[in-house]
């Protein structure tokens, strides 16, 4: 089972940022938080990952509580191609479990 | 720099047929990854191979599913006489060789198929 929760659901407007948020209370101190997202029934495209201290990529940047316990992507200025499923997955060894998701949709 | 490449992207099979479906990883990845992903779902695990071996094989059913990664050629995930339960789309994922537990997995495009 996947050890995140995270939104069903989330809008933004075109240009704003966009903060995804997600929850993993029981997450190890070895586990990594890893971001995909899927947009319509595309390949999920790695987007970042981090451990404890906040990451920035030229896609995204990650928060990550310092308990760990939750993190946030923040994609900085959204646009209409970020329309996707978001997916916060906590790595375990040798394979990725999806939950659900958060499905952004970015508004005009 | 060609990404992982999965053929056919759509199959459409009768119940009782045999499905495969090929998955050619990024060039220099050696790690294999089998996902599914039914109709309004997230993905879900299957299997893990490296070159000539079945890693992780946690997520697959116990009865009519195969995969394998022979030393030469694609890896290839057979189904044998399906159901329509096995609709739905699958993704195949590489990545390089070292650590798995820290490699991030590229995706493929994926491969649909429709079970009449």
């Amino acid at each position: 089972d996947a050890k995140t929760t995270q939104p069903p659901s989330m809008d933004c407007a075109e240009g704003r940022a966009a903060n995804l948020p997600c929850n993993h209370s029981t997450i190890s101190g070895n586990e990594y938080v890893y971001w995909y997202r899927q947009i319509h029934s595309q390949g999920p495209q790695y987007i970042i990952h981090g451990l404890k201290n906040n990451e920035t990529n030229e896609m995204a940047s990650l928060i990550i509580t310092e308990d760990r316990k939750s993190s946030t992507l923040i994609l900085p200025h959204a646009t209409l191609r970020d329309t996707a499923v978001y997916y916060c997955i906590v790595r375990v060894p040798d394979k990725l479990i999806f939950g659900t998701g958060t499905r952004l949709q970015v508004f005009p | 720099n060609a990404g992982v490449m999965q053929n056919p992207r759509h199959l459409v099979r009768r119940r009782g047929q045999e499905a495969r479906l090929r998955c050619s990883p990024m060039k220099g990845h050696s790690h294999v990854y089998w996902y599914r992903q039914l109709p309004e779902e997230g993905l879900k695990f299957m299997v893990y191979l490296q070159k000539e071996n079945i890693i992780d094989e946690s997520g697959m059913p116990k009865e009519r599913f195969s995969a394998e990664f022979p030393k030469e050629g694609p890896s290839i995930l057979r189904i044998q006489q399906v159901v329509r339960g096995d609709s739905a789309a699958y993704f195949c994922a590489s990545s390089p060789p070292g650590l798995a537990d820290f490699n991030e997995q590229f995706f493929g495009p994926g491969t649909r198929l429709t079970v009449l």
